[in-house]
């Protein structure tokens, strides 16, 4: 357990149908990533939140999905009219901005699932 | 682009030494090697990172060669529980997002 929680951890879902997902990152921790990994590949950057502000976002991250961080704690992702190609694992980071390492914690993950 | 090229699959005996290589022969002089793993649905976790020097720590060691363009992570004593998929990155230490290829995917036997 790396401190980082999602939830839900499975959600299956209609195509069609908006579906939400929540971190929790380590509390200290000022940045927050989400990241969606395919079967077989490596996880890919979506998008990125500095406390509240998000600084980049991932041209995968289409006009349907939309990410927030109020007061710069938890974070959720919304995916709006979901399609099967959305069907994928959606993981959160967090790390501590201010030390070199920058070392990225994960959490466990959403598994999305569109049929 | 892919930055770093990593073997698609290893095999290693449980107790042995693993050693996981990657190339990354267009490195830049401020880029950071980072190893990260994934176990079986897990999310990724962090394992070692070094820029020149070999670097070690409670789980492995990095191997930097001394022109940069490869390195080698080190199992010094496999188990079934380090069975998962290794992550080779390179990456700006400032540079907020991780970019991960395919990974090895390393098996230990018993």
């Amino acid at each position: 357990d790396t401190g980082v929680s999602q939830n839900p951890r499975h959600k299956i879902t209609k195509r069609g149908q908006n579906v939400t997902f929540r971190c929790d990152p380590i509390s200290e921790h000022n940045r927050l990533y989400w990241y969606r990994q395919t079967l077989g590949q490596g996880p890919e950057f979506l998008t990125y939140f500095q406390n509240e502000a998000q600084l980049e976002k991932s041209r995968l991250l289409s006009d349907r999905f939309s990410a927030e961080r109020p007061k710069g704690s938890f974070s959720t992702l919304e995916i709006q009219r979901t399609e099967q190609g959305d069907s994928a694992m959606y993981l959160c980071a967090s790390s501590l901005g201010q030390t070199e390492l920058y070392e990225q914690y994960f959490g466990p993950g959403t598994r999305l699932t569109v049929t | 682009d892919a930055k770093t090229t990593q073997p698609p699959s290893m095999d290693c005996a449980e107790g042995r030494a693993a050693n996981l290589p990657c190339n990354h022969s267009t490195i830049s002089g401020n880029e950071y090697v980072y190893w990260y793993r994934q176990i079986h649905s897990q999310g990724p976790q962090y394992i070692i990172h070094g820029l020149k020097n070999n670097e070690t720590n409670e789980m492995a060691s990095l191997i930097i060669t001394e022109d940069r363009k490869s390195s080698t992570l080190i199992l010094p004593h496999a188990t079934l529980r380090d069975t998962a998929v290794y992550y080779c990155i390179v990456r700006v230490v400032d540079d907020y997002k991780l970019s991960f290829g395919a990974g090895t995917t390393v098996t230990v036997r018993a």
